[in-house]
């Protein structure tokens, strides 16, 4: 069946830009979560969704990241006014339920801003 | 807080090699313990995990990995190396988030480099 999809795959802004980054979890999975890789790093989470609920937002760097997930299903997050820190490969990954359920992950958007 | 050290940042082993990855981790209680491998341009697949139960855990791809209480370790091997299995290699620790969510922690990762 089909993976966690995620689009653009690649991204590249201007410094001061707003993207949008899209998440397609497997079909049925009600956990979401997004995930930051900068170059060289493990990824470090970002946020968690549980359907359309957001449960966790702790990791969110500032409050230029905003993350939504408005039908329990695909999910986007957006980053207003992007700075050059922000270059990174955004993960998303889904799992069927909680607890200690494998996610699933997403190839990544790649984002530079420049 | 929890966090995950991979002491090694890359490592080069010939193929059909044994291999051994190490991971320590911090964690309060009973860690749920996880395995992950990135090819270039691919999503992370999860190798192997941890709960509770049997310390040594069978995973896909012929790997293994041990959960050490005593040394906060769970080192990934696998006993010969295929050229196939060159990749990014990543331990992560999860945390039961409120509402039911696995946040996971993961380490640096170490590069494996595997020489024909």
């Amino acid at each position: 069946g089909a993976g966690v999809s995620q689009s653009p795959r690649y991204k590249v802004a201007k410094r001061g830009q707003d993207v949008a980054l899209r998440c397609d979890p497997i079909s049925g999975h009600v956990s979401l979560f997004w995930y930051q890789q900068a170059l060289g790093q493990g990824p470090e989470f970002l946020t968690y969704f549980q359907n359309e609920a957001q449960l966790d937002k702790s990791g969110l760097p500032s409050d230029r990241f905003f993350a939504e997930r408005p039908e329990g299903s695909v999910s986007t997050l957006k980053i207003q006014r992007t700075q050059q820190e922000d270059s990174a490969v955004y993960l998303c990954a889904s799992s069927l339920g909680q607890g200690g359920e494998t996610q699933y992950f997403g190839p990544g958007t790649r984002l530079l801003v420049l | 807080a929890q966090s995950v050290t991979q002491p090694d940042i890359h490592i080069t082993v010939s193929e059909g090699a044994s291999l051994e990855l190490r991971c320590n981790y911090s964690y309060g209680a009973t860690p749920y313990l996880f395995w992950y491998v990135q090819s270039p341009g691919q999503g992370l697949q999860l190798l192997l995990k941890y709960f509770s139960g049997d310390t040594l855990v069978q995973g896909i791809k012929g790997f293994e990995a041990e959960f050490k209480r005593s040394q906060s370790s769970f080192n990934l091997r696998k006993p010969s190396v295929h050229w196939s299995d060159a990749a990014e290699y990543f331990c992560a620790v999860g945390n039961i988030l409120t509402g039911g969510g696995n946040k996971l922690t993961f380490g640096t990762g170490t590069q494996l480099k595997v020489e024909l």
